[in-house]
């Protein structure tokens, strides 16, 4: 199948600094790719979507000024958390859809520990 | 809007047969997805339904029911490497649009497999 990766796998940070998430597509392009977050033993949670080339579509109760999200190419996407905060300490996954295939497919996830 | 609701957690043991039931309450609803994700790991898609009936692929199996907004995922011959959460995701929009619609996901079932 079709192949997303996400970068870096782990984070660790201070409070206050700014974490980049990058997510690829290695061998299709996405049309569009999603980003959500888990906490331990929850259900994902949609953050935003995001098409390329467009502005990211935000769900209810996301910031998108502390969530910024770029879809600058077919195969990249960016998921920055400006001035983390431990509460924003989760798992972070991208998932990537292209124009032909039905499927989502995921990327291995971030872990993000904010200290 | 759209709502799934699946067991929090289902155990097995060894060898058995398990089903996992999803039911749906969806505007526009067009297909059922299912993931595994094992702990610490990202979703891996299983299966898709967009028409009624059983869908099978090896030991796992997935199966619609568009009139009783109903499905489920079959696993047969259980093994331990099978314990996970398994999440089933709704879609709302035909795929052909190519456009981004936003997937539903249920709260997801641990599966617990016993030797």
């Amino acid at each position: 199948g079709a192949v997303v990766s996400q970068h870096p796998s782990r984070v660790i940070c201070k409070s206050g600094t700014s974490v980049k998430i990058e997510c690829r597509s290695l061998d299709f392009q996405a049309t569009t790719m999603f980003w959500y977050r888990q906490f331990p033993k929850q259900s994902l949670m949609l953050m935003a979507t995001s098409n390329e080339g467009s502005k990211a579509t935000y769900e209810q109760g996301v910031e998108k000024d502390k969530f910024l999200i770029n879809h600058a190419s077919l195969t990249l996407s960016t998921l920055t958390v400006t001035s983390a905060h431990p509460e924003d300490s989760s798992f972070y996954i991208c998932s990537a859809r292209g124009r032909i295939t039905d499927t989502q497919y995921f990327g291995p996830g971030t872990r993000l520990t904010v200290l | 809007g759209q709502s799934l609701e699946q067991p929090s957690e289902v155990t097995a043991v060894e060898g058995a047969i398990v089903q996992i039931n999803c039911t749906y309450q969806t505007s526009g609803f067009y297909g059922l997805s299912w993931y595994q994700q094992h702990d610490g790991g990202a979703p891996t898609f299983l299966s898709y339904n967009a028409l009624d009936g059983l869908e099978e692929t090896g030991r796992f199996s997935s199966f619609l029911s568009r009139s009783d907004s109903y499905g489920y995922l079959l696993l047969q011959e259980l093994q331990m490497k099978d314990s996970a959460s398994y999440f089933c995701a709704a879609d709302p929009y035909p795929h052909a649009s190519g456009g981004s619609y936003i997937p539903t996901f249920g709260r997801g079932t641990s599966l617990i497999v016993h030797p």
